[in-house]
């Protein structure tokens, strides 16, 4: 069974700072990975979707990468800001399924302090 | 292309009653998925369909929820004899037939609250 876990649950830094988000999966036989953005309260907006065959993604200060044998990928956040503030989860979308249903890690609260 | 829509943002019942949620996915988009979030959690998947083919459900939908994509285009998510443990956030995804096909897109969820 496919399990996703994030770590740290939580995250706090000083504006400015870049950082790291890291996530594992038990499984590597998998389609593809994302990053996701949760604000609270709110739905979930994509930040970076990585193919199983390759190895980074980037999209502005985001770096994610992928090491699909090892089952981790990071993301990097470059020079945070306060509006980053936010919750990161990963998603896999595990091979031999129908159809790219997601299953997700617990998230990492991020707080970037001014 | 206005994004996933879900109707009512906000639900607030009672035990036992029943409750209906709607998704509007993305145009043209053929995948339609639905998940559940409850608090401090990642999301939990529901169901998935493929236009109007519900090709996949979870053991966590019980036989009091019941999903339906009628015509291929929006969804909706019954929950019969509501429970308090079915207090959540109910997000709508879906993905498009071509180009990045398993690239989900969410919409901002319906919070249910059971009382």
């Amino acid at each position: 069974k496919q399990e996703v876990t994030q770590i740290p649950a939580a995250l706090s830094v000083p504006e400015g700072e870049n950082l790291v988000l890291n996530c594992s999966f038990t499984d590597s036989a998998i389609y593809n990975l994302q990053w996701f953005r949760q604000d609270p309260g709110k739905g979930l907006t994509s930040l970076l979707l990585i193919q199983s065959s390759q190895r980074e993604q980037t999209s502005g200060r985001l770096n994610a990468s992928l090491d699909k044998s090892s089952g981790r990928s990071t993301l990097y956040i470059a020079a945070s800001q306060p509006g980053d503030s936010a919750t990161y989860l990963c998603a896999v979308s595990p091979l031999g399924g129908q159809g790219g249903k997601l299953i997700f890690g617990q998230g990492t609260e991020l707080s970037v302090k001014p | 292309d206005t994004g996933v829509s879900q109707d009512p943002r906000h639900k607030i019942t009672k035990r036992g009653q029943n409750v209906t949620f709607r998704c509007d996915p993305i145009s043209e988009h053929n995948r339609l998925y639905w998940y559940r979030q409850t608090l401090g959690q990642g999301p939990e998947f529901l169901t998935y369909f493929q236009n109007e083919a519900q090709l996949e459900k979870s053991r966590l939908l019980s036989d009091r929820f019941s999903a339906e994509r009628p015509k291929g285009s929006f969804s909706t998510l019954e929950i019969q004899r509501t429970e308090q443990g079915d207090s959540a956030m109910y997000l709508c995804a879906s993905s498009p037939r071509t180009g990045k096909t398993y690239e989900q897109y969410f919409g901002p969820g319906t919070r249910l609250t059971v009382t």
